[in-house]
Order: C-alpha cells, then structure tokens, then sequence
C-alpha cells in the first residue's frame, strides 16, 4: 500500500521563509509533486521532482531524495495570498494499469500579518 | 478551452438513490481520474483511466462505478447512495506525467 505523511498545520508571518515536509511509502515510484489548494476551491498543481534535487519556480521550491523517501516544498517571501492547504502527492504503480496519483492529507498553511 | 469540467456543482441526493457524476476534459488527456475529499482526510483516489476503455480501483472504490467510452469523459456513478458518501468530489485529469489539472469539484450531500 501507499502512505505519505506530511504535517497538518503550519503558521508563518509575511516575508517568513516555510518548509512543509513530506514521507512517503508506496510500493513504485515515479514522482512527487505539490498542490495547493485555497478554501473552496479545487487543488492547483505547484511543482514536480522526479529526480533527487532541488528544483525552483519563483518563491517555491522543492526538493526531493528518492533514497530516504522523503521531500519538501519551500516557500519563501511568504504573503497572505500563500495562506492554503498543500498536499504532497507521489505518482505510484498502479493496481491493474498505468499509474495511479496518490494524496497525502494535506497540511494547512497560515500566513499572518 | 474549458479544462476540467465537473457536473453537477451541488446535489442533494437521499439515501438509496443514483446518480452520475459528470467530467469531460478538452486537453486530450489519456490520464483521467475521481477524488472524494472530505475533513481531515486529504484527497481519496476513488477510480482512475489510463485510456478509454481502461479503468483501475484507486484507495476507496466501494460504492463507486466508472467507465471511460471515450477520451473526453469519464463519468462517477454512484448506484446506490449512502451518507457516509457525502463528500466533495474532484474529477482531474493528465497525461500520467507531472500536472494533473483538477475541476472545480461537486459538493455531494446525501440525507
């Protein structure tokens, strides 16, 4: 089975600087990617590793290390607008066919003034 | 282009009744999927297409059927609602690599 683990709530201040950490277990491995979702609203995707690095999209970065299992998402210059659930996500093998995106439960994002 | 488009928006349904969820996609994505998200729980893979005609069981699919007759829909159907089945539903869909682009999801309540 598939598992993956990541923090249920973070809180920052503006211009703060946030890491969300992310494990996972899953029986194949083709990926990790990040979505952000605002209340309400449907998930958005925000960045992907496929291979271990770092890779970088504005104030968002991620990394990734496939031999520990684990990544996260770096958020830098935090503004109020970042205040969101993210959720980690691992592409895995799928049951019967292809591969199947699998969720972590998402962590809640506060962001202050 | 339209993206993602889910159907309906809302619905009430009472225990016991069908119904089909809609999702049609424009992208020409082979990659096709249903989410339920609920409280706490993070988004649940109900079932998933890699093609028409090819359909798997995600995490939690009891209670659910699918089908994929065509690139463009892959529609949820629910045969026989209960309230554990309230839920907010998400359709995405992809090309199995990096981006899964979501639709604004149906907010399903079943009494």
């Amino acid at each position: 089975g598939q598992s993956l683990e990541q923090p249920s709530e973070v809180t920052a201040v503006e211009g703060a600087i946030v890491q969300i950490n992310c494990t996972y277990q899953t029986s194949g491995f083709y990926g990790l990617s990040w979505y952000q979702q605002h209340d309400g609203g449907a998930p958005t995707f925000l960045s992907y590793n496929g291979l271990d690095g770092l890779e970088e999209t504005g104030r968002f970065s991620s990394f990734l290390s496939r031999s520990d299992s684990y990544g996260y998402l770096l958020l830098q210059e935090l503004q109020m607008k970042d205040s969101a659930s993210y959720f980690c996500a691992v592409r895995d093998r799928g049951r019967q066919a292809g591969t199947a995106l699998i969720f972590g439960k998402g962590t809640t994002l506060s962001v202050s003034s | 282009n339209a993206g993602v488009t889910q159907t309906p928006k809302f619905q009430v349904l009472k225990t016991g009744q069908s119904m089909t969820l809609q999702c049609a996609q424009d992208m020409n994505h082979e990659y096709m999927s249903w989410y339920r998200q609920d409280p706490g729980m993070g988004l649940r893979l109900i079932h998933y297409s890699v093609g028409a005609g090819i359909t798997d069981q995600g995490e939690v699919p009891n209670g659910y059927n699918v089908s994929r007759s065509t690139t463009e829909d892959f529609p949820l159907r629910l045969l026989s609602a209960a309230p554990s089945q309230t839920s907010v539903y998400f359709c995405a869909s992809g090309t199995q690599g990096i981006e899964a682009f979501f639709g604004q999801g149906t907010r399903l309540t079943v009494v």
